[in-house]
């Protein structure tokens, strides 16, 4: 079945200082969207990416969606502490309007001062 | 609007014992889902609700039972509780129009079985 691999499962950044995370499916995805889960907290839907090769950003955060919709990154630039937390990407492979999504682990966060 | 919300917030049970988890939404959403999260897994779908009136397994479904009881409320339910069911449960809705595919999740239950 479909799967969703997510890298590197955990992050040390210094503020400041930039990071990326990456995902990856074994199928092609006909959208991909990205979550951000607090520490505690639920997920919180941050961006859908729906077009091959498609770049969002949104502030400090840029989003890709590669070329062949089977990989994607999540790249923060100067870090904050408040960026702490657990990044997942979720990928559909349908374009049924009640959207199932296949999550990645994720990618924890850990912001140092 | 409250959005998304779960009850309870925790729950301890014992082996054997069974228990509804209830969520509800007033976004109007069509589509409803129940995950669970446990360490370095991510979310797993449990059961999803396309519409009101449908049901489906998702990836997780063994052990589990839900009903879409009305457009606002879907529970889940576990008839005989097992520690593999440590977890914690998140409930999630989305509209099925104006091309959105955002999730809304609830606050989750955290779910502790001895």
């Amino acid at each position: 079945g479909q799967q969703v691999m997510q890298i590197p499962q955990y992050q040390h950044v210094q503020e400041g200082e930039d990071f990326t995370t990456y995902c990856n499916s074994s199928t092609t995805l006909s959208n991909i969207q990205w979550y951000k889960q607090r520490p505690g907290g639920h997920p919180v839907f941050l961006i859908q990416l729906v077009k091959s090769g498609e770049v969002k950003k949104q502030k400090r955060l840029t989003f890709q969606f590669g070329e062949a919709k089977k990989n994607s990154s999540l790249h923060i630039t100067a870090t904050q502490t408040t960026d702490v937390g657990t990044y997942f990407c979720a990928g559909s492979t349908t374009t049924d309007s009640w959207g199932k999504l296949q999550f990645g682990a994720g990618t924890q966060v850990v912001v140092t001062p | 609007n409250a959005g998304v919300t779960q009850t309870p917030k925790f729950q301890v049970l014992k082996t054997g014992q069974s228990m509804t988890l209830q969520c509800a939404q007033d976004m109007n959403h069509n589509s409803m889902y129940w995950y669970r999260q446990d360490p370095g897994m991510g979310l797993r779908l449990i059961y999803y609700s396309a519409s009101e009136g449908t049901t489906d397994k998702g990836e997780v479904p063994n052990g589990y039972n839900v009903s879409r009881l009305n457009k606002r409320e879907f529970s889940l339910r576990l008839e005989s509780a097992a520690p593999s069911q440590t977890s914690v449960y998140f409930c999630a809705s989305k509209t099925t129009t104006g091309g959105s595919n955002e999730q809304f999740f609830g606050p989750g239950t955290r779910l502790t079985v001895l």
